[in-house]
């Protein structure tokens, strides 16, 4: 069984530029978080969907950061404009079950390098 | 909200010691603490995992020991390997709330 599925892996961009990131779960996992992974440092929660619906955005700097879950299926994070402070890590996880509960299974992440 | 501690940051072990990492959490409440193992390149991974209502757990080499008076809960490695070189994440959770993840203990495995 596939895992989860992250692209780019890698992306390298100039401040102020426009930046995407796609994820594709597990098949029949209805959660689906966003994770931002600083250098040295523990995932920490950007926003988590429920099939479609985003229930937990509460860390998600809005003013430049959205996200988008359309059907329920596949995710996209996007940064626009991106800011050298956003160079990181940007972790995909699903889960089977709402509400937080269950295993979290995480891609292999997409390394973002603002210059 | 939760907040949790993982110490040491760093720890060298040789091939065939034990390895501890011991995490605190603020929120008395919390009742679920996984540990993920994060290898280089790659996505944590889910190695372990430890509910409130149970005061050690182990799956071979590797265990987890809780104190919900203390309000800490370790990671237990024995007989270490080089793979289990790795950076290892501890994390906590309130009922349905996000779980919060430690900064991470980076273990090197000396052969």
């Amino acid at each position: 069984e596939a895992g989860v599925v992250q692209s780019p892996r890698y992306k390298i961009i100039e401040k102020k530029q426009p930046v995407a990131f796609w994820c594709n779960p597990i098949s029949g996992h209805n959660t689906l978080y966003w994770y931002l992974q600083n250098l040295g440092q523990g995932p920490e929660l950007l926003i988590r969907y429920e099939n479609e619906e985003a229930v937990d955005d509460s860390q998600l700097p809005k003013d430049r950061f959205s996200a988008e879950r359309l059907k329920g299926v596949d995710s996209t994070l996007k940064i626009q404009p991106a800011e050298l402070g956003d160079s990181a890590v940007y972790l995909c996880a699903s889960s089977l079950g709402n509400a937080n509960t269950g295993e979290l299974f995480f891609g292999e992440g997409s390394r973002l390098t603002v210059l | 909200g939760e907040n949790v501690e993982q110490h040491p940051s760093t720890l060298s072990v040789q091939e065939g010691d034990s390895a501890v990492i011991k995490c605190t959490y603020s929120d008395s409440a919390s009742n679920y603490f996984p540990w993920y193992k994060q290898e280089l390149g790659k996505g944590p991974q889910l190695i372990i995992d430890i509910r409130s209502n149970v005061g050690e757990k182990k799956d071979q080499r590797i265990a987890v020991t809780l104190n919900k008076t203390a309000k800490h809960f370790s990671l237990h490695i024995t007989e270490t390997q080089p793979e289990d070189s790795a950076v290892y994440f501890c994390a906590a959770r309130v009922g349905n709330t996000p779980l919060v993840f430690g900064k991470g203990t980076r273990l090197s495995v000396i052969a």
